[in-house]
């Protein structure tokens, strides 16, 4: 058990719809980054968040949104659901505003049908 | 920019053999290096990193050499093992940037 827990570990839906991924930090932690792993694309950094901010955005589609709340847990929201969407969503945290030794869930697989 | 390009696999060895896996990386400023592993179902760990030039990360006997002057983070692994079997990813944290850059990833399988 790495300490990030993400929920649930797999999801189904169909196109169109909207899903919403959780994610808790290990202790301690004040940073959360979610990656997105697809066969053809690999890993793919979407998006960061320190301490409630975001810090950092990267190949993350206008359909996806995510925040951080108080208690550090994070949600990413994926709306208008395409086949292509069909990834391995994954969480990872860190203590420092910088990527340096993240921590990684195990992961969401997300099939959109 | 930065980038991490990494060994095509699958690589599949036996048992014992010896393992090498490269990976090379185009980055602005003074990047730091890491390996990542992901078995089977699981999320990524951390395997190993080096932050500065000519630093040698270790663990569970795999090795990888921060080598400025060829931009190359190799992993190299003495007497592979069933169990190591899994894929590497090399990945690099750019001075200033907030995230990792990955490679593709190699998967490993060692047959008894």
């Amino acid at each position: 058990d790495s300490g990030v827990t993400q929920t649930p570990k797999h999801l189904i839906t169909a196109t169109g719809q909207r899903v919403t991924l959780r994610c808790s930090p290990r202790s301690g932690d004040l940073s959360v980054y979610w990656y997105q792993q697809s066969l053809d694309q690999g890993l793919q950094f979407l998006i960061q968040y320190y301490n409630g901010e975001e810090r950092a955005k990267g190949n993350i589609l206008e359909r996806f949104s995510a925040q951080q709340f108080p208690d550090l847990h994070s949600e990413l929201n994926l709306s208008s659901l395409e086949l292509g969407d069909s990834a391995l969503y994954f969480c990872a945290s860190s203590v420092e505003d910088r990527a340096y030794g993240y921590t990684f869930g195990s992961g969401t697989r997300l099939t959109v049908v | 920019g930065n980038s991490v390009t990494q060994m095509e696999g699958p690589v599949t060895l036996s048992e014992e053999a010896f393992l090498t896996i490269n990976c090379t990386y185009t980055a602005t400023g003074y990047p730091s290096l890491f390996w990542y592993v992901q078995y089977p179902g699981e999320g990524l760990q951390l395997l190993l990193k080096a932050t500065k030039a000519d630093d040698k990360g270790s663990n569970k006997g795999f090795e990888a050499t921060y080598r400025k002057e060829t931009t190359s983070f190799h992993l190299e692994k003495g007497s592979v093992q069933v169990s190591d079997s899994a894929v590497y990813f090399c990945a690099l944290s750019a001075t200033g940037a907030n995230n990792l850059f990955f490679g593709t990833g190699t998967r490993l399988t060692v047959i008894p």
